[in-house]
Parts: C-alpha cells; sequence; structure tokens
C-alpha cells in the first residue's frame, strides 16, 4: 500500500485565496483525520470522519475552515478565505478501526502571505 | 491547563546512552500513542498502548493507568534516533485526541 497520500506537499497562496488540501486514506481504514501542526500550537486535531461521516469537528478554527469526505478514498480541507494566521503544515492520517495505530500522510505545507 | 504534559522538552545525550522520555495526562483515555516526527517533518506512530508494555527493537513503552504516567525508553541510543516525539491521548468519551508539546532529542555521535 502507498500510505496515507496527501495533495499539494507545498502551497504557497495569498491572503484570501481559497486553498484546498487533499487526502486519500489508506484503503480498508474506517477513521481518517485531519490536524495541523503550528510552532506555537504543536498538533492540533481539526476533524475526524469515521465511515466517511464527520464525527467531531470541534477542532475546525472557525467557519473557514470545512472539510468533506465524499467517498471512502477522499478527503478535502478547504480554507476559504485564507489568512496568514492559517500557515502551518496539514496532515492527514487514517485508521483501520476504532483500536488501530494511525497512519500519517507527508503533510502539506501551506504559507498563505 | 495541558491535558498531556511531557517531560524533558529537550534532550540531548551521547550515542549509547539509554534515555527515557514521560508523559502524564490528566483526562480519562483509552489509549495513548507515542508518535515520531524526523527533520524532515513526517510522523511515524511508534506504539499504541492502553495497559503495561510494549517493545519494539530498542524502544519500550510502559504505561500506568493509576497513575496516568506513560515513559518512553530508547536503550543504546543512536544518531538515527535524533527526532521530536510526541506523546499523545485518546480520551475516554470519544476519539478526542490531546498532544503533548514534544521532546526534542538529539543524540551525538
Amino acid at each position: 500500500d502507498a500510505g496515507v497520500i496527501q495533495s499539494p506537499r507545498h502551497e504557497v497562496t495569498e491572503m484570501g485565496q481559497e486553498v484546498t488540501l487533499r487526502c486519500k486514506p489508506i484503503s480498508g481504514h474506517d477513521y481518517l483525520f485531519w490536524y495541523r501542526q503550528t510552532m506555537m500550537r504543536g498538533l492540533e486535531l481539526l476533524i475526524y470522519f469515521n465511515n466517511n461521516v464527520p464525527i467531531d469537528d470541534s477542532g475546525m478554527p472557525e467557519d473557514r475552515f470545512s472539510a468533506k469526505m465524499p467517498n471512502a478514498s477522499f478527503s478535502t480541507l478547504k480554507i476559504q478565505p485564507s489568512e496568514p494566521r492559517d500557515s502551518a503544515v496539514y496532515f492527514c492520517a487514517s485508521r483501520k478501526d476504532r483500536a488501530g495505530e494511525q497512519y500519517f500522510g507527508p503533510g502539506t505545507r501551506l504559507t498563505v502571505t | 491547563k495541558n491535558e498531556v504534559e511531557q517531560s524533558p522538552q529537550n534532550l540531548t545525550a551521547q550515542e549509547g546512552e539509554f534515555i527515557t522520555i514521560n508523559c502524564s495526562y490528566s483526562v480519562g483515555i483509552s489509549a495513548l500513542h507515542w508518535l515520531q516526527q524526523h527533520p524532515g517533518g513526517g510522523i511515524v506512530s511508534l506504539f499504541m498502548l492502553s495497559s503495561g508494555k510494549k517493545k519494539h527493537g530498542r524502544l519500550i513503552a510502559t504505561i500506568n493507568i493509576q497513575e496516568k504516567h506513560s515513559s518512553l525508553h530508547i536503550t543504546a541510543s543512536h544518531p538515527r534516533d535524533s527526532a521530536v516525539y510526541i506523546c499523545a491521548v485518546t480520551l475516554a468519551t470519544g476519539n478526542q485526541f490531546y498532544f503533548g508539546t514534544g521532546t526534542s532529542l538529539t543524540v551525538i555521535p
């Protein structure tokens, strides 16, 4: 298996632009997680899905952030409009079941200027 | 207030030394995770624990549920062990994760 795949790996955009981050989880994994990592706050859970259904989005910073999982093999995290404080590394991770290990993607480094 | 506290924040060791990183938490958990993040940024899950002890190669993780404490040990440390080690817990009430701030380990040849 190729592992969790994220794209793009790097994104540089101007304030106010829409940004879409993409994730393909490991096949057969029922859980998908989106995380954000910054120097100031470390790793934070933004939202997670179980069987494509959003279960907990309490970590999503504000209405500018939205996440979807239209099918078991694809998820997006969208920021509209983006702001400089959104600059961070965004990780996607997947897990087979509630008791399983998490597998992280390589991350997307987002820079908003 | 941090639900997960790690110590030390930074650690420098000579190659071959025995290393211990500690994690304490204040919430009810269903599992505790140790993650490794290398300078390139990738995150790897090392262990997931709900009780007792696990061993993988030179790495050992222990957890004491009553004391709400876990340790990650590295035996015969090597420069390639240099990384940030992150403790995280899954809450007993759901799938929420709380992360520690990480321990930055540098092993000098």
